[in-house]
């Protein structure tokens, strides 16, 4: 199983640009979510889904838009992006939302730059 | 979710226990604990989980007080391969509406093992 495969790994946009960061798991897990880490900080959850056509925000969803039309994807969307967006961002999944199930598993991450 | 108190670094000699504290003076009674590590650039990594009981597993164990309000992450014998930045977090256990279901990473540990 390749497990959360994150695609780009790198990417560069000038500011106002948009982009699809792309995230797709083969483990059948109901959870899945985005987070973003900036230098120095843990990870700050952006948007996260609890099944197919079903998400919600997290802590910082500003200027990120998602959906989730199959259990396998997850892409998070860059409207217009802004060099306050530099960052790294992660995808994860876990089998179950319910207490107890949370063990999360994470891409490698896609390290963004805004110009 | 209740607040975690982490010390920013530690370090540890190879071959030796590594313990890491966390302190979570809030937590309530239906909380987990989890704990996750995050080498150099990479994805965080699922390490254990507990509610009341310690617990042990193939990377770790978790030890947390009578009264719940800290626990320790101990690795039996750490080695180069696991200096990285290890969080703790608490998660309310309680299926709630849109919202609850968030995993917040702080800054963590950053464990350097020495040879």
């Amino acid at each position: 199983n390749a497990g959360v495969t994150q695609t780009p790994k790198f990417q560069v946009l000038k500011t106002g640009q948009s982009m699809t960061l792309q995230c797709a798991q083969d483990m059948n897990h109901e959870y899945m979510s985005w987070y973003r880490q900036d230098p120095g900080m843990g990870l700050r959850l952006i948007h996260y889904s609890v099944g197919a056509g079903i998400t919600d925000q997290g802590e910082v969803p500003n200027g990120y838009n998602v959906s989730r039309s199959t259990t396998e994807d997850f892409p998070l969307r860059l409207l217009s992006a802004a060099p306050s967006q530099t960052s790294v961002y992660f995808c994860a999944s876990s089998y179950s939302y319910l207490p107890g199930g949370e063990k999360l598993f994470f891409g490698s991450g896609t390290q963004l730059s805004v110009l | 979710d209740a607040k975690t108190t982490q010390p920013p670094s530690m370090d540890c000699a190879e071959g030796r226990a590594a313990n890491l504290p966390c302190n979570h003076s809030t937590i309530s009674g239906n909380e987990y604990v989890y704990w996750y590590r995050q080498i150099h650039s990479q994805g965080p990594q699922y390490i254990i989980h507990g509610l009341k009981n310690n617990e042990t597993n193939e990377m770790a164990s978790l030890i947390i007080t009578e009264d719940r309000k800290s626990s320790t992450l101990i690795l039996p014998h750490a080695t180069l391969r696991d200096t990285a930045v290890y969080y703790c977090i608490v998660r309310v256990a309680d299926i709630g509406g849109a919202g609850s279901y968030q995993l917040t990473f702080g800054k963590g540990t950053k464990l350097s093992v020495i040879p």
